[in-house]
């Protein structure tokens, strides 16, 4: 069964400070996963996405990292902002254009 | 901004209503999606159109019924729903179905609820 899996659940942190987030995925066959982030009462957007042949992508002060033998991903926030409060969702898709949704992780950055 | 439009942003209705959530991308991409999506939950993909045609529908009930008449146009036709079916529905829609790399992009959502 394809499976994504996200921790922490929920995170508080001060603002200007690092966060990384988590992401274990059991999904077959694997093509690509990718990290969006959604604001409350709006559309997701994405941030990364990433195939099993990457190991770490850039957006700006977001980065991912991929072990596709681990089936591990993360998203690493650098020098957070009160803007960056949001739900961030890690998913995972098989070839078949199928896919599967974590539960998210809810960041909530404090002044 | 996203550039895939939704509308409306709400939308009340009784339960022996019909009513349709229409979604419209100007992207040229060949792939559109409906996810339903419930407060602190991911959203749940319902249905795919690829190339005008339906090509997943993950059982969703038959009171929820896709349309896409155009390649740019998706609609969601809702009649008989229940008050369980309130939530945000989100349409998207990408470059392919299924394409390594192909960003989903996300329209803003509906929010729908049944009275």
């Amino acid at each position: 069964k394809n499976q994504v899996e996200q921790s922490p659940q929920s995170l508080i942190i001060l603002e200007g400070k690092n966060c990384t987030l988590q992401c274990n995925y059991t999904v077959s066959p694997f093509s690509n996963l990718r990290w969006y982030k959604q604001d409350t009462g709006r559309g997701p957007v994405s941030l990364t996405i990433m195939t099993f042949s990457e190991n770490t992508k850039s957006n700006g002060r977001y980065t991912a990292t991929l072990d596709a033998d681990t089936k591990q991903s993360s998203l690493h926030i650098t020098a957070s902002q009160l803007s960056d409060s949001a739900s961030y969702i890690c998913v995972a898709h098989t070839n078949a254009g199928k896919s599967t949704f974590g539960d998210g992780t809810t960041l909530t950055v404090k002044p | 901004d996203t550039e895939v439009t939704q509308t409306p942003k709400h939308l009340v209705m009784g339960m022996t209503n019909k009513k349709s959530l229409k979604c419209e991308q100007h992207m040229g991409h060949r792939a559109m999606y409906w996810y339903k999506q419930k407060a602190k939950k991911p959203p749940e993909l319902m249905f795919v159109y690829s190339y005008e045609k339906l090509s997943i529908n993950e059982s969703v009930p038959s009171r929820f019924s896709p349309e896409c008449p155009n390649s740019s146009l998706l609609n969601l036709h809702l009649h008989a729903l229940q008050p369980e079916d309130s939530a945000l529905y989100l349409c998207a829609s990408s470059q392919f179905q299924g394409a390594s790399g192909n960003t989903i992009y996300f329209g803003e959502g509906s929010w729908l609820t049944v009275v």
